[in-house]
């Protein structure tokens, strides 16, 4: 069964460089999303992109967020300037016509 | 924007025993899905289910849309059962999907 993947599975990173976070999401799919997930607390949406642009994101996605699709497979999370506060399981999701999500495995990302 | 309250927040079950999880949610939506999120952090879908019941399982699930509500039972629980139960929806022309409280299942043997 086809499956959404992600990459790294964990990431550790000082405060202040930049990270990207990779995920590819099922193939024939057309709208992707970035959320994450404070440790303990439920699920957030970041953006969701389709067309080859941002079609909705959420006041956490501000400047230091940004997102492409460099390829025909690969959707990319890219945060130029940690912050600790960053710290937070970041889910990739895809979905075919907007209905059912399909969510990956997860990166977690750490912040020191 | 859309509310989704899930209760109740904790549970404790003895291992054979049924449950009942409940997602509450405060404007009409186009799609839900209910998702376990194992000790991995990993969320796996369980249904998809924007009304009417689905069965999968020892779980099974129903969504009244015209009253705002979907529920998850869990028949004969098993300690693989554990973790957090969230439901997720969205509403309107927007795509993102907005997550529960959650219910966190703690199945004990």
């Amino acid at each position: 069964e086809p499956e959404v993947t992600q990459t790294p599975s964990h990431q550790v990173t000082q405060m202040g460089q930049e990270v990207i976070l990779r995920c590819v999401p099922i193939s024939n799919h057309l709208y992707f999303y970035w959320y994450r997930q404070i440790l303990g607390q439920k699920v957030e949406f970041l953006v969701s992109f389709y067309n080859n642009e941002i079609s909705e994101k959420s006041e956490i996605f501000d400047d230091q967020f940004s997102v492409e699709r460099p390829d025909g497979s690969n959707f990319t999370l890219k945060i130029r300037s940690t912050k600790l506060e960053d710290s937070a399981m970041y889910f990739c999701a895809s979905t075919l016509s907007g209905n059912e999500q399909y969510f990956g495995p997860g990166t977690r990302l750490t912040v020191t | 924007g859309i509310q989704v309250e899930q209760s109740p927040p904790d549970l404790i079950l003895q291992e054979g025993a049924n449950s009942t999880l409940r997602c509450n949610f405060s404007d009409s939506v186009n799609n839900l899905q209910w998702f376990h999120q194992n000790p991995w952090g990993q969320l796996i879908n369980l249904f998809y289910i924007p009304s009417g019941t689905k069965q999968n399982g020892r779980l099974s699930a129903t969504t009244v849309a015209t009253e705002r509500y979907s529920l998850l039972y869990i028949s004969s629980s098993q300690t693989t059962d554990s973790g957090v139960y969230f439901c997720a929806v969205n509403s309107g022309g927007y795509q993102k999907v907005t997550f529960g409280t959650g219910t966190k299942l703690q199945v004990i043997p």
